[in-house]
């Protein structure tokens, strides 16, 4: 019962560098995202890819690139990190039927500090 | 700029109290509205709201939307420590299923 699992769980980078956060959902969901949450704050929407070979930036792209490799993965990639990316990020799935809200299932977290 | 306000921020409550979480939303394109619980870790689903005036309810936790009014309430009674927690609002809009989520109620049961 793996549903949506995300790699690494914690990191820690450097300013300007470089790294790629892994989601992968085992559920055939057509829809994957990719969240982030700060403190005192709900989670706001980076990117969301709505079917395999389509992405779509959300409210905070920037700073932020992502792939579809698949139908079961979908990766967050930072190029050049800044401390403003200091964050919890979260990757979920869903079915992408609209109405179907319930059909959301989210990864564990990845909590990045970048320094 | 789709746009969803939950409140109060946070609230502090004795064991068996009653309490009533608010979310107000403006969006285009509504699909549904969602409630979900936070406990340090990945949210988890409490309630998916559709229609209006129908109350969703599960043990001690209900919830009621307001299509016309734009609103939503959750409604926890005889509060425990284990509600101790943020309870997030969303509302999915559009046919892939954004969502867009309020800032979040902390809540703390104390004895």
């Amino acid at each position: 019962n793996a549903g949506v699992t995300q790699t690494p769980k914690f990191q820690v980078l450097k300013t300007g560098q470089s790294m790629t956060l892994q989601c992968a959902q085992d559920m055939n969901h057509n829809s994957m995202y990719w969240y982030r949450q700060d403190p005192g704050m709900g989670l706001r929407l980076i990117y969301y890819s709505a079917s395999e070979g389509t992405t779509d930036k959300g409210e905070v792209p920037n700073g932020y690139n992502v792939s579809r490799l698949n139908k079961r993965e979908f990766s967050l990639r930072l190029e050049s990190a800044a401390p403003s990316q200091t964050s919890v990020y979260f990757c979920a799935s869903s079915a992408g039927t609209a109405g179907k809200g319930y059909g959301y299932t989210f990864g564990s977290g990845t909590r990045l500090t970048v320094v | 700029e789709d746009k969803v306000v939950q409140s109060p921020l946070s609230l502090v409550v004795h064991e068996g109290d009653t309490v009533t979480l608010n979310c107000s939303y403006e969006v285009t394109n509504f699909r549904s509205l969602l409630w979900y619980k936070q406990e340090k870790k990945a949210p988890t689903f409490l309630f998916m709201l559709t229609s209006s005036g129908i109350e969703k309810k599960s043990g001690r936790l209900s919830s009621i939307l307001d299509k016309k009014e734009l609103f939503s309430i959750l409604n926890i009674t005889a509060t425990q420590t284990g509600d101790s927690a943020v309870y997030l609002c969303a509302v999915e809009t559009g046919t892939a299923s954004k969502l867009t989520f309020g800032t979040g109620t902390r809540l703390q049961v104390t004895l």
